[in-house]
């Protein structure tokens, strides 16, 4: 166990709906990154946020959003959904802007 | 979106053999991590890597961070069964950026 904690596990949803994923870091973690997992494929960075504020960016789309919350935990807002938006979301967790990144189990999105 | 060149993409070996997988890029990194990924489940941080030339184990892993600062490997010695899996390396382009490319993936079947 990572100690990162990611809800829900599973989420099935329709083309055009909104979901939000969440995730709680360990515990003394200050960043928070966001990847995406499509099937059989490597993990693309997503975003990256540390202590409240977006350090970095990567191929998000437009219809994507994630923020982080005083108390550190962060959410990933998917908008507009699409069929190719089903994938695995992993968040992971680190102490500071660089370093061990520690992942959560992941929340599996199925469009349909 | 951006992702480093990691070999061979897949590989069956007999139990007991010795595995070595590596990854390369063009672009200079400040970090190397490598990760073990079960199916549908998160990524687990194997070792850590921050300076070039750099060689550290974790059992029977070692994994190298290459002089070059462009390329790392990771053998495993005697392997067992529960070794089989997806194996990532991830790296830091360099300080300051704080994203995270991450590898195609190694996929390993160990024969008992």
């Amino acid at each position: 166990d990572s100690g990162v904690t990611q809800t829900p596990k599973h989420l099935i949803t329709a083309t055009g709906q909104r979901v939000t994923l969440r995730c709680s870091p360990r515990s003394g973690d200050l960043s928070v990154y966001w990847y995406q997992q499509s099937l059989d494929q490597g993990l693309q960075f997503l975003i990256q946020y540390y202590n409240g504020e977006e350090r970095a960016k990567g191929n998000i789309l437009e219809r994507f959003s994630a923020q982080q919350f005083p108390d550190l935990h962060s959410e990933l807002n998917l908008s507009s959904l699409e069929l190719g938006d089903s994938a695995l979301y992993f968040c992971a967790s680190s102490v500071d802007g660089g370093g061990e990144q520690y992942f959560g189990p992941g929340t599996r999105l199925t469009v349909t | 979106g951006q992702q480093l060149n990691q070999s061979p993409q897949s590989m069956f070996i007999q139990e007991g053999e010795d595995v070595s997988m590596n990854c390369t890029s063009s672009s200079i990194f400040n970090t190397w991590l490598w990760y073990k990924q079960d199916p549908g489940e998160g990524p687990v941080l194997l070792i850590a890597l921050y300076k070039a030339g750099e060689l550290t184990s974790n059992g029977r892993l070692t994994a190298q961070f290459g002089i070059t600062r462009k390329d790392s490997f990771l053998n495993i010695s005697a392997s067992i069964p529960s070794d089989v899996g997806i194996y990532f390396c991830a790296g830091q382009l360099s300080p300051g950026t704080y994203k995270y490319i991450f590898g195609t993936g190694t996929r390993l079947k160990v024969l008992a």
